[in-house]
């Protein structure tokens, strides 16, 4: 069977400082894979997808970025957090159908 | 304006009530999702549909194309239905474009 993972599962970093959270999928190959961010008392948006090896869309412009280094890895990377990166960051991968979701990062910046 | 709107955007109903709530969305899409967001934060996915309904114990999804609405019920509810219940409109490519949520309450 298929299993997200994502860590760490939750981190405080200081404004400035770099961040790294990864995401491993186990259990198929070739998956679409996704990055999500939930701030603070809003919705789930769309950061970025992959659907293959190397290949990145960015959704919304930003502070972040992403990259696909394995099949079934996915990294979300910052070189200087702001305040406003603060939020729910989310890993999901997909089949063709249905989404599977990781079970979270909570990030706090201070 | 938000491409996906769910109401209501909090709902408080007593054990055994008859639950239901809406999305509607103003994008044209390739599918309909019903996620539900636990306390702790984790998600998961309840429904994908693209046309008519789904059922699934006592969850029931539904989706009208021409009116670009969609629904999920949920019968006999339990506190343990309390989460929060989010739609998310797939623009293709499994590009999910969420609703704010709608942060259920069941008291017993």
């Amino acid at each position: 069977s298929q299993t997200i993972h994502q860590w760490p599962a939750t981190l405080v970093q200081p404004v400035g400082s770099p961040l790294s959270l990864e995401c491993t999928v186990e259990g198929t190959s070739n998956p679409n894979l996704y990055w999500y961010r939930q701030a603070a008392g809003r919705g789930l948006q769309l950061l970025f997808y992959s659907v293959g090896i190397g290949q990145i869309s960015s959704e919304v412009p930003q502070n972040l970025s992403a990259s696909r280094p394995q099949d079934r890895q996915f990294i979300l990377s910052s070189k200087k957090l702001l305040l406003s990166d603060s939020g729910f960051y989310l890993c999901a991968w997909g089949p063709g159908g249905s989404q599977y979701f990781g079970p979270g990062t909570r990030l706090t910046v201070t | 304006k938000n491409e996906v709107e769910q109401s209501p955007q909090n709902l408080t109903a007593q054990e055994g009530e008859f639950i239901t709530i809406n999305c509607s969305y103003s994008v044209g899409i390739s599918a309909l999702h019903w996620l539900q967001q636990h306390p702790g934060g984790g998600i998961v996915s309840l429904f994908m549909l693209s046309s008519g309904k789904k059922k699934h114990g006592r969850l029931i999804a539904t989706i009208n194309i021409q009116e670009k609405h969609s629904s999920l019920h949920i019968t006999a509810s339990h506190p343990r239905d309390s989460a929060v219940y989010i739609c998310a409109a797939d623009r293709g490519a499994q590009k999910l474009v969420f609703g704010q949520g709608t942060r259920l309450t069941i008291n017993p």
